[in-house]
């Protein structure tokens, strides 16, 4: 079983439309991140927790808000969503308890998003 | 704010070949070094880390990479490439503290037979 679940793992939905983007995890890791992949601009940075109290905006978290419902879960969602948001999610997560080796993220799947 | 440089967007290359990717960063005073591999249409698998230690780190498939503290770079090779390789590599940088990764724009390997 993944130890890093993303869902759904494609969507297409029409601009303006609310969309979340669900991430759990069973590595009890307590730290998350949302990226979003877009070709020849590499993974930027979209918001990060650091627990289920500390929520971080990244790069460009305009247009994005996130959750943390659960050291285990971390959604993101798109408001209102505009054509420019199509793009490849990815969702990762890191241990903040293992010494230096907690700056290893790991990665889920990824949820490809194509808003029309 | 850390940054991450990956100074060849594709590489095309000859089944068996060598091959180095490229990847500098921006000076810091400690940093740890990842490389990731993405094949096609699949997530980000890690492939190899610099944490401290040794500057030359093996990794999976083997691949390796030398990190260069004066040249504020860490590239990656392999000395005999398959077709199985072709994907995309990301760098991506951390420095020491409470900061995420930084990831380079990625370079397309094809690997030609």
């Amino acid at each position: 079983d993944a130890d890093v679940t993303q869902t759904p793992r494609n969507r297409i939905t029409k601009t303006g439309k609310r969309i979340m983007l669900e991430c759990s995890q069973t590595k009890g890791h307590d730290r998350m991140y949302w990226y979003r992949q877009d070709p020849g601009l590499g993974l930027r940075l979209i918001y990060y927790s650091f627990d289920v109290k500390d929520i971080n905006k990244g790069e460009i978290s305009d247009g994005y808000s996130v959750s943390r419902q659960a050291q285990a879960k971390f959604s993101l969602s798109l408001e209102s969503a505009i054509p420019n948001q199509t793009a490849l999610y990815f969702c990762a997560t890191s241990d903040s308890t293992q010494g230096i080796w907690y700056n290893e993220q790991f990665f889920g799947p990824g949820t490809r998003l194509t808003v029309l | 704010a850390q940054s991450v440089t990956q100074l060849d967007s594709q590489v095309p290359v000859f089944e068996e070949a060598p091959v180095e990717l490229r990847c500098n960063y921006s000076s810091s005073v400690s940093v740890y070094l990842f490389w990731y591999v993405q094949y096609p249409n699949q997530g980000l698998q890690l492939l190899l880390k610099y944490l401290s230690g040794s500057t030359l780190v093996k990794g999976i498939n083997g691949f390796e990479a030398e990190f260069n503290k004066s040249q504020t770079s860490f590239h990656l090779r392999k000395p005999s490439v398959h077709i199985s390789d072709t994907a995309e590599y990301f760098c991506a940088v951390r420095n020491s503290g409470n900061t995420p990764l930084v990831f380079g724009k990625g370079t397309r390997l094809s690997v030609i037979a």
